[in-house]
């Protein structure tokens, strides 16, 4: 059974910095891309970053570029985010997604259960 | 960027009725969407993959056609189970991007 378990998340003054993880199992997690997608309160599905299976490659929404930085370490099956210079306009629940595919950006298959990020002074 | 468009926003409708969504993208991007379910305080779940295809494990009565850029979502019968929010999602170009949402109550 696939299960992805975000953590990390909390309440961080503006301009602050959280870093997220992810730990997946139940599947091989080297073979897939990952992503981050985030949903602000009341609001819809906002993609924010992806990772190619090996890492290699990496896709940033203009929303975040420069701010967020997506890695991950398949030796321990972690994905992570890791957010900088955070705006209140980063509040939202940040749910880890496995992709279908080896590329980033594509078909969310599994998602987390997600980790609310509250950005307030 | 491709910007997604969905009709209508939000229905009510009753058990065992057919329920059909639709979605528009700005430009073509061929079969390359998805739909996805959200229900009330969850995680969203794939339903629809390619435009058409049914993610494993996910009933029947749920199916999506088209390709361009415009797009079905169909509940052949509403059931109890099928409140929440239906986005979709293009991923012919990145930012992959989702639509606004359309929610489905029970009348």
């Amino acid at each position: 059974e696939v299960q992805l378990l975000e953590s990390g998340g909390g309440l961080v003054q503006p301009g602050g910095s959280l870093r997220l993880s992810c730990a997946a199992s139940g599947f091989t997690f080297s073979s897939y891309a990952m992503s981050w997608v985030r949903q602000a309160p009341g609001k819809g599905l906002e993609w924010v970053s992806a990772l190619s299976k090996s890492g290699g490659h990496t896709y940033y929404a203009d929303s975040v570029k420069g701010r967020f930085t997506i890695t991950r370490v398949n030796s321990k099956d972690t994905l992570y985010l890791q957010m900088n210079s955070l705006r209140a306009e980063d509040t939202a629940v940040y749910y880890c997604a496995k992709e279908r595919a080896s590329v980033g950006g594509t078909s969310f298959d599994y998602w987390g259960q997600g980790t609310l990020v509250t950005v307030s002074s | 960027d491709i910007q997604m468009t969905q009709s209508p926003s939000s229905l009510s409708a009753s058990v065992g009725d057919r329920v059909t969504i639709t979605c528009q993208a700005s430009q073509d991007i061929s079969n390359y969407l998805n739909w996805y379910q959200q229900n009330p305080g969850k995680a969203p779940k794939l339903l629809i993959y390619d435009a058409s295809n049914l993610q494993t494990g996910v009933p029947s009565r749920f199916s999506g056609s088209g390709s361009g850029t415009d797009f079905t979502f169909t509940i052949s019968s509403l059931q109890p189970e099928d409140i929440a929010t239906y986005y979709c999602q293009q991923y012919d170009h990145v930012p992959p991007s989702f639509g606004p949402g359309t929610k489905v109550d029970i009348k």
